[in-house]
């Protein structure tokens, strides 16, 4: 069964530097979304992207924050000068486009901790 | 403005028993969606069922099933024959279908299932 994955699952970084995080949608998929969870809370929309554009992003995606779909099979979150509290799970998710209502796949996250 | 509460923040159950987990939410939006997510605790983020607001039936999908009565916005999850397996996170979220892409989550219930 197909299904979306991310790489690192735990990523480890000092305050300041920047983080690429990868991800691999659902082959045939062409919405792509990230969301983050900081620890024991809810999960919180951050980006969506379509057609290699942005189509929606949340006020907790600012300026240090970044997508990129680099080729036809990986997108990519950039956040530059992390802080400490951009220590969360970050999940990519993807789906198709046959029905609006399609579900979001998620991949499995990548722990960001941020030192 | 679109939002979701999920006011039990844990349940416990006995194994084989059935076990409702509550959702309300709130929209101005005709059109929407509504989905269940079970995180268990290695982080990952499992859909389980999908309800579309114009729907007839009541989505069911094995042992879930949401309960789904549109006048009071609610859309309970409900599992039968609850197992071991079964304990996790649940997160109900709402996507409304024409305004945008992205799913609001609820703050989640963590289901304990005991032997």
């Amino acid at each position: 069964e197909p299904e979306v994955t991310q790489t690192p699952s735990h990523q480890v970084t000092q305050m300041g530097q920047e983080v690429i995080l990868r991800c691999v949608p659902i082959s045939n998929h062409l919405y792509f979304y990230w969301y983050r969870q900081i620890l024991g809370q809810k999960v919180e929309f951050l980006v969506s992207f379509y057609n290699n554009e942005i189509s929606e992003k949340s006020e907790i995606f600012d300026d240090q924050f970044s997508v990129e779909r680099p080729d036809g099979s990986n997108f990519t979150l950039k956040i530059r000068s992390t802080k400490l509290e951009d220590s969360a799970m970050y999940f990519c998710a993807s789906r198709d486009s046959h029905s609006s209502y399609n579900e979001q796949f998620f991949g499995p996250g990548t722990r960001l901790t941020v030192l | 403005a679109q939002k979701i509460t999920q006011t039990q923040p844990g349940m416990f159950v006995q194994e084989k028993e059935a076990v409702t987990l509550d959702c309300t939410y709130d929209t101005s939006d005709p059109s929407y969606g509504l989905f269940w997510y079970k995180q268990p605790s290695s982080g990952e983020m499992i859909f389980l069922i999908y309800q579309g607001s114009y729907d007839q039936q009541n989505a069911t999908e094995g042992r879930y099933s949401l309960n789904f009565q549109k006048a009071r916005k609610s859309a309970n999850l409900v599992i039968s024959a609850s197992q071991l397996g079964d304990s996790a996170m649940y997160f109900c979220a709402m996507r409304e279908i024409y305004n945008t892409d992205k799913l609001i989550f609820g703050t989640g219930t963590r289901l304990q299932v005991f032997p």
